[in-house]
């Protein structure tokens, strides 16, 4: 399976600090996504990784992947209130028609 | 912006009873996805839809399950006969390529719940 598999499966952080989430899959990929769903809502993608890349910016957000270890991070940085969600890595199945998505982590950003 | 949108918010339904879950992808793409989420689970992939037939579908998706595209703009999901363990937040979703490779839209969810 190339599933990810997200660590941790909850943080807790206050705001303005900076939350670090780790995914780890199994077989060779060929880019890695990242999306986020808020309590009750649907996913919304924040960024796609290819495998030729080792790092990639999208505004607070910072994703690296080392396709040696097989794993990827999503880094927040000066996290807020709002970046409360469930975040999730996603990577593609064998066909390549769909995503696998892993458990998620369960961010939690307090005041 | 374009979005996906999705009919009902919310189903109630009886177990054994047929239900319709209805999407509107976004205009210009070219594959659409269904998906499930348990409560407090992962997102599962159900099916995958290209060029008016199924491209891919995983163990869940089985014979009590269709999918439809009736029109240029509508897809939908039937669940022939509800179990219980039908119960879930189902999410459509929809890309100009191949998902393995570009982002995909998700619809906001049709929470179905089975009593």
């Amino acid at each position: 399976s190339q599933q990810g598999e997200e660590d941790p499966q909850a943080l807790s952080i206050q705001e303005g600090e900076n939350a670090t989430m780790n995914c780890s899959y199994k077989t060779s990929i060929n880019n890695l996504q990242w999306y986020r769903q808020n309590s009750g809502r649907g996913l919304v993608h924040l960024i796609l990784i290819r495998s030729n890349e080792r790092e990639k910016h999208s505004g607070r957000l910072r994703v690296t992947l080392d396709t040696s270890k097989k794993s990827s991070s999503l880094l927040i940085t000066a996290s807020r209130a709002a970046d409360t969600a469930s975040y999730f890595c996603a990577t593609p199945r064998d066909s390549g028609y769909a995503l696998n998505f892993g458990k998620g982590t369960s961010l939690l950003v307090t005041p | 912006e374009p979005e996906v949108t999705q009919t009902p918010s919310h189903q109630v339904t009886q177990m054994g009873q047929e239900v319709i879950l209805r999407c509107v992808p976004i205009s210009n793409h070219l594959y659409f996805y269904w998906y499930r989420q348990i409560l407090g689970q992962k997102v599962e992939f159900l099916v995958s839809f290209y060029n008016n037939e199924i491209s891919e579908k995983s163990e869940i998706f089985d014979d009590q399950f269709s999918v439809e595209r009736p029109d240029g703009s509508n897809f939908t999901l039937k669940i022939r006969s509800t179990k219980l363990e039908d119960s879930a937040m189902y999410f459509c979703a929809s890309t100009a390529g191949l998902a393995g490779y570009n982002e995909q839209f998700f619809g906001p969810g049709t929470r179905l719940t089975v009593l």
